[in-house]
């Protein structure tokens, strides 16, 4: 089946520990985002990539790093640096570019709940 | 600033009543809009994507509209169901910008009671 995947789908991390949040896509999607999500807020777009061996930093990179070494796959390290990072974290994917109405949607992992313990 | 503001902020309605939600965005250039139903601890689920050229979309209970001129769309639920008991979140689509052209509105929280 066609996708997009993350895992885990729980994480607990322990102050001063770097985790690594996975995010596969089977779609031949050029784009793909990292999102937080915290209760009553909207998302919040921490790292884009549009095509490989190349990511931009969104709003709250802070404290996150990124990888693209592959089209499929866009991992996200919580780092020790990021002071508040327990929150629902989503991944998403979609085309680069507009070719058409069906091409433009962005399609979301399940995503990720990081707890700090 | 490209923004995209939704209303309500919650929503409790009872089952089989209709409601409507709002989104108003300032994104410019505009590319498309899209709704999105997130269930709790679920990622989001895509409704419905309309361009620039559509005023209405259906799909199935849902139907969006969308007024270009004035910046406004609006999400129609239908004969609501408690499985519609969920976020819903209004996305807008532009070109460049630091957000990779994805803008988010913090969603309206829908409860259908029975």
């Amino acid at each position: 089946d066609g996708g997009i995947t993350q895992s885990p789908k729980y994480l607990f991390r322990k102050e001063g520990q770097n985790v690594t949040l996975s995010c596969e896509q089977n779609l031949n999607h050029d784009a793909m985002y990292w999102y937080r999500q915290d209760p009553g807020q909207g998302l919040r777009l921490i790292y884009y990539s549009q095509i490989v061996n190349d990511f931009q930093k969104g709003d709250i990179a802070e404290g996150y790093s990124v990888s693209r070494e592959k089209k499929e796959s866009f991992p996200l390290t919580v780092t020790s640096a990021q002071k508040n990072p327990t929150a629902f974290y989503l991944c998403a994917s979609r085309t680069s570019r507009d070719r058409g109405i069906g091409n433009t949607e962005a399609f979301f992992g399940q995503g990720t709940r990081l707890t700090v313990v | 600033k490209n923004q995209v503001e939704q209303s309500p902020q919650s929503l409790i309605i009872l089952e089989g009543k209709n409601c409507t939600l709002q989104c108003n965005y300032t994104v410019s250039p505009f590319s498309n809009l899209r709704w999105y139903k997130q269930d709790t601890g679920r990622g989001p689920v895509s409704l419905t994507i309309m361009t620039f050229s559509e005023n209405t979309k259906s799909n199935g209970r849902y139907t969006a509209t969308l007024d270009a001129d004035t910046k406004q769309s609006s999400l129609h639920i239908t004969a609501s169901q408690l499985s519609d008991s969920a976020s819903y979140i209004c996305v807008v689509s532009g070109y460049g910008g630091s957000q990779g052209n994805l803008i988010f509105g913090k969603g309206t929280k829908l409860s259908v009671k029975p």
